[in-house]
């Protein structure tokens, strides 16, 4: 089974603070992607990283693959309170019947506060 | 252009019974996932369809859980008898082509609860 482990599960901070989440796994990825889901919403793609030591900027969200395709990191800069939401990393694997099959990590809750 | 549409949105039900949810994909969408999510848990796939097949059903608790895509298109999720641990949101995700990169596009997902 692969598992993807996200830290920190919970993250409170103040409006205009840096912050960064992590999502680890012992298993290689052929991808990975970063996923926003608010309350009563589905997730919807933040951004999707191939290639190992990629770096991806989205505005004030900074996304990292670790060069052996087995860690992401998430920075936002100077977090807003639309910030708020569940962030989760996702992992594919190519091959066989796993092909485009994503396992998610189990997610990290931030609350941004004005 | 419509997103993913499923129904209904909530639904609460006594152990034992059954229920059913529909999901309607984007048009065009070949590829149908259903994923469940437990509060404080990512989404787990249950199971993934290419247009009417079944690619992978390998987590789908198949002997209570059911699901079909007959049409290639719209896709109904069953569960018969339903159990407290089955309380959860359901999602339904579509994707044009199942890939290493592709985007899956989620619905708004049915929230379970199961006395």
């Amino acid at each position: 089974t692969q598992l993807l482990e996200q830290s920190p599960q919970f993250l409170s901070i103040q409006e205009g603070e840096n912050l960064t989440v992590y999502c680890n796994s012992s298993s290689v990825f052929s991808s990975l992607q970063w996923y926003r889901q608010e309350p009563g919403e589905g997730p919807v793609l933040l951004v999707t990283v191939v290639t190992g030591g990629e770096v991806k900027k989205l505005k004030r969200l900074t996304f990292q693959f670790g060069d052996a395709r087995k860690d992401s990191s998430l920075h936002i800069t100077a977090a807003q309170p639309g910030d708020t939401g569940l962030y989760l990393c996702a992992g594919a694997r190519a091959g066989g019947t796993s092909y485009g099959k994503l396992t998610f990590g189990q997610g990290t809750i931030l609350t941004v506060h004005p | 252009e419509a997103g993913v549409a499923q129904s209904p949105r909530y639904k609460i039900i006594e152990k034992r019974q059954s229920v059913a949810f529909w999901c309607n994909p984007i048009s065009g969408h070949a590829t149908l996932y259903w994923y469940q999510q437990i509060l404080g848990q990512g989404p787990k796939l249950l199971i993934q369809f290419q247009n009417n097949g079944v690619v992978d059903d390998s987590q789908l608790p198949k002997d209570r859980f059911s699901a079909e895509r007959l049409k290639g298109v719209d896709s109904t999720l069953k569960i018969q008898p339903a159990k407290l641990e089955d309380s959860a949101v359901y999602l339904c995700a579509s994707s044009l082509v199942p890939g290493l990169a592709g985007e899956q596009f989620f619905g708004p997902g049915t929230r379970l609860t199961v006395l």
